[in-house]
């Protein structure tokens, strides 16, 4: 599939290590998102990004960083994470934020 | 804000019989409901959704009902297959809104 794709897929990192994730989208969509999903507990919303700002930061801790150079692109800036951060990391995109969201594969991240 | 509910977590159900995953949401200015499926080590995928302005829509084995009156919502899959298990969430939004609010998922197993 090309629609969302997702880079890496897995990364494993120390605490002390700075990392980014990067998300593509290839649907021509204004909304971009970032979610987290932990082993046995639901998706949560990280951040929302639509035309190119962001909309939406539920209470992300600043280790988290987003960016979205434009409507195609948004990268989760990592640093200083703990090993609770460990969890799949999913982005998504929509044309508009109250429609369908597709799905990237997402980045398994492992905080040792 | 939107709270989502979602019942039950898990479903067991015998290859061939019906499965109901049901949800509730609490804003009635929801308007979009989609329903996503998650196999194991893969992405959400949408399988079906549905707007406030119908009551019911059916695509092959899967039939999603709402009741805009009781707000909630059900996912309903008909002559189950070993194919069918995974993980299903489902999610309200609006367009006053600027995200999806996704149920806390559904473990839906067939069993052979």
């Amino acid at each position: 599939e090309t629609g969302v794709t997702q880079t890496p897929r897995h990364l494993v990192m120390g605490m002390t290590n700075k990392k980014s994730l990067k998300c593509e989208q290839h649907l021509g969509h204004n909304a971009m998102y970032w979610y987290k999903q932990s082993a046995k507990k639901p998706l949560e919303l990280m951040f929302v990004y639509s035309l190119e700002e962001r909309v939406e930061n539920n209470s992300v801790p600043s280790r988290f960083s987003p960016e979205c150079p434009n409507s195609s692109h948004l990268f989760l800036h990592l640093h200083t994470l703990q090993p609770e951060d460990s969890a799949l990391y999913l982005c998504a995109s929509s044309q508009g934020t109250e429609e369908t969201q597709y799905f990237g594969p997402g980045t398994r991240l492992l905080v040792l | 804000g939107e709270n989502v509910e979602q019942h039950p977590s898990t479903l067991s159900v015998q290859e061939g019989d019906s499965a109901v995953i049901k949800c509730t949401y609490s804003d009635s200015a929801s308007n979009y409901f989609p329903w996503y499926k998650q196999e194991l080590g893969k992405r959400p995928q949408l399988i079906i959704d549905i707007r406030s302005n119908v009551g019911e829509k059916k695509d092959q084995r899967i039939a999603v009902t709402l009741n805009k009156t009781a707000k909630h919502f059900s996912l309903h899959i008909t002559e189950t297959q070993p194919e069918d298990s995974a993980v299903y969430f489902c999610a309200a939004s609006s367009n006053t809104g600027n995200q999806f609010y996704f149920g806390t998922g559904t473990s839906l197993t067939v069993i052979p």
